[in-house]
């Protein structure tokens, strides 16, 4: 069974103060490793797709990597707006069509 | 906005009630994927619907059912409510991203359910 382990659950920075979110992933065969961000009352957001070890991302102050069992989100002297939950997903490869399975996210509060 | 459209936004009701819940995936995209969010569970996949056909099935209930018509609009049926299906409902369509064989989602704003 795919298991996705997102940490910490919740974190609190100032604005300014660099970070990162872990994604521990468990999946027989990976075909992709998603990131989405979700704002209070909406749905969520994609914002990267990550196919191989090695692999990385960037988009603004946000930077994700990938190796064989974990992905990190890096955000950089973050702002008041990252405040979000990010959430992590994995897609197994072969098979039939299915659903992504979702780590429970962490909540990222930047206080100005 | 992601072009995915949830009706009703929030939707209270008793338990043993039964609700249907809307969705307009985007214009254009084939699939619709229902996902159930609760605070102890996250994001559970429940079922995906591709072209009117059922493609796949997650975590979802035997009280549950969905469809998708001709237009390509799904509904979600929760029937014999019980208090535990108290959660946020969310649809999605998706787009594939080339030459990976997966897909990028695009999320409606989902609908509250409330089971007193």
């Amino acid at each position: 069974e795919d298991q996705v382990t997102q940490s910490p659950e919740a974190l609190r920075l100032q604005e300014g103060e660099s970070s990162s979110l872990n994604c521990s992933y468990t999946v027989s065969g990976l075909r992709g490793l998603f990131w989405y961000r979700q704002d209070p009352g909406k749905g969520p957001e994609f914002l990267f797709t990550l196919y191989s070890a090695g692999e990385e991302k960037e988009k603004e102050r946000l930077k994700a990597t990938l190796t064989k069992k974990e992905s990190f989100l890096h955000i950089t002297a973050p702002k008041p707006e990252d405040s979000a939950t990010y959430l992590c997903a994995v897609r197994r490869s072969g098979g039939g069509a299915d659903g992504l399975t979702f780590g429970k996210g962490t909540h990222l509060i930047i206080q100005p | 906005d992601s072009g995915v459209t949830q009706t009703p936004k929030h939707l209270i009701t008793a338990t043993g009630q039964r609700v249907t819940l809307r969705c307009s995936p985007r214009s254009g995209d084939l699939s619709v994927y229902w996902y159930q969010q609760s605070l102890d569970q996250g994001l559970q996949f429940l079922i995906q619907y591709y072209n009117g056909e059922e493609r796949a099935k997650g975590n979802i209930l035997e009280r549950f059912s969905a469809q998708q018509f001709p237009d390509l609009h799904s509904e979600l049926n929760l029937s014999s409510l019980e208090l535990g299906d108290s959660a946020l409902y969310f649809c999605a369509s998706s787009v594939p991203l080339t030459g990976t064989g997966a897909e990028k989602l695009f999320f409606g704003s989902g609908t509250q359910l409330s089971v007193l």
